[in-house]
């Protein structure tokens, strides 16, 4: 099974601030991942699907890209919505795998 | 406005049984994969099962092949997981999402708990 590390596993913000969560994979999964977003006591959501194009209404100050098996998310100018976990899910092969989630938490 | 509703979690014996379903409304799913997804009490998420639009391709994260079985029924807008032989590990909020690879919509979870 294709392993998903973040980093970091969480970390304390500020509204306005620029964040940015990585996501390596343990092999070449091409461009077939995706992030989502679980406020507390909420479904989980997609933001980005395909490494970087942005799912419907989801705020372009989300953005994701791609270097080799590594892959981010950034948040610039973080707002108080946004204070979240942040997953990242593969599909390049079954079973499709998440990564462990990184807490975004207000300073 | 779609909404997909999950039920069937309760507390359970280890070795039991238990089906879950997953109604969805607003939304067709005839053309869709379904997906479940769980995820254990303070731990990230987890890929459990698909299924594609005819039932002719199942699909199950190695830890529950054999025990879980995933089917659906369009003509209900419904899709199911019968969970047998449960262990402990198997507690976690459980989610139902339209999709294959793009999980669109989701559900608010239904919860088992493994436990004597």
């Amino acid at each position: 099974d294709i392993q998903l590390t973040q980093s970091p596993s969480s970390l304390s913000a500020s509204v306005g601030d620029r964040v940015t969560i990585t996501c390596r994979a343990s092999q070449s999964i091409a461009n077939y991942l995706n992030w989502l977003q679980q406020r507390p006591g909420r479904a989980p959501r997609v933001l980005i699907f395909a490494t970087s194009s942005l799912e419907a209404e989801v705020p372009s100050r989300f953005s994701g890209d791609a270097s080799g098996t590594d892959f981010t998310l950034t948040i610039t100018s973080l707002q108080p919505e946004d204070f979240a976990t942040y997953s990242c899910q593969q599909y390049y092969s079954l079973p499709y795998t998440f990564g462990q989630g990184t807490t975004v938490e207000i300073k | 406005e779609v909404q997909v509703v999950e039920s069937g979690g309760d507390l359970v014996q280890p070795g039991g049984s238990l089906r879950l379903s997953c109604l969805i409304s607003g939304v067709s799913i005839r053309s869709s994969w379904m997906t479940w997804v769980r995820q254990a009490p303070g731990k990230g998420l987890e890929w459990v099962a698909n299924i594609n639009e005819d039932e002719t391709q199942k699909n199950y994260v190695a830890s529950v092949k054999g025990r879980f079985t995933i089917s659906r029924d369009n003509a209900k807008s419904s899709v199911f997981l019968q969970m047998s032989s449960l262990r402990g590990d198997d507690t976690a909020l459980y989610y139902c999402a339209r999709g294959g690879w793009l999980l669109e919509y989701w559900g608010q979870g239904t919860l088992v708990t493994v436990s004597p």
